[in-house]
């Protein structure tokens, strides 16, 4: 019974360039929602999203960063033009349903460093 | 805006002691606080707490949530060097359902 799944674990990426980061969900999972950890920081909402529907992404910088979750396939996070700036770890997390008693279930993380 | 804030940010501790970490919290629709683990990876989940005064136990660890003052502590007894990590404390909403903000974590070192 396999847990949230992110891919890759690391990505180091050159200033200008394009980084996406992938998110399968638990099995049976439709709610996926991704979250920034800077370093000795907490985790920062990103964008929480169900299967073709962005439901809230007020955690997203207006720029460069776009997400996804498609009908078939993982969800990705997209960060266009990578700053430094950028540099943090990014995690996934995925719940059943958004109202209930539940917790969102995390990934392991992808850590994006930008040169 | 919607603060969660928790203390202290680190701590160190000899394997033995109890330890208590606090997580205070203002937002507006509050649902419930979670306590989650995290050693490097992923966040595990610990605790969710709904109801003030209704104390939640799993082995040496224990949480409480205080409803009327805002806050929610977690309680670690007897601690061992693999309780070492950082407790992050979040709450989510009633309305704007699946958000979750996260306080900045409390470093915990457990010395042998």
């Amino acid at each position: 019974n396999a847990g949230v799944m992110q891919n890759p674990r690391h990505l180091v990426r050159r200033r200008g360039q394009e980084a996406r980061l992938r998110c399968s969900p638990m099995k049976g999972h439709s709610h996926v929602y991704w979250y920034r950890q800077l370093p000795e920081e907490g985790l920062k909402f990103m964008v929480y999203l169900q299967k073709e529907n962005i439901i809230d992404e007020s955690g997203m910088p207006k720029e460069r960063f776009s997400a996804e979750f498609p009908k078939e396939g993982p969800s990705i996070l997209r960060i266009q033009q990578v700053v430094r700036g950028d540099s943090a770890a990014y995690f996934c997390a995925s719940s059943n349903v958004a109202s209930s008693n539940q917790p969102q279930h995390f990934g392991d993380g992808t850590r994006l460093s930008i040169l | 805006e919607d603060k969660v804030v928790q203390s202290p940010l680190s701590l160190v501790v000899h394997e033995g002691d109890t330890v208590t970490l606090n997580c205070s919290y203002e937002v507006t629709n509050f649902r419930s606080l979670l306590w989650y683990k995290q050693e490097k990876k992923a966040p595990t989940f610990l605790f969710m707490l709904t109801s003030s005064g209704i104390e939640k136990k799993s082995g040496r660890l224990s949480s409480i949530l205080d409803k009327k003052e805002l806050f929610s502590i977690l309680n670690i007894t007897a601690t061992q060097t693999g309780d070492s990590a950082v407790y992050l404390c979040a709450v989510d909403y009633n309305t704007n359902a699946g958000k979750s903000t996260f306080g900045d974590g409390t470093t915990l070192t457990v010395k042998p």
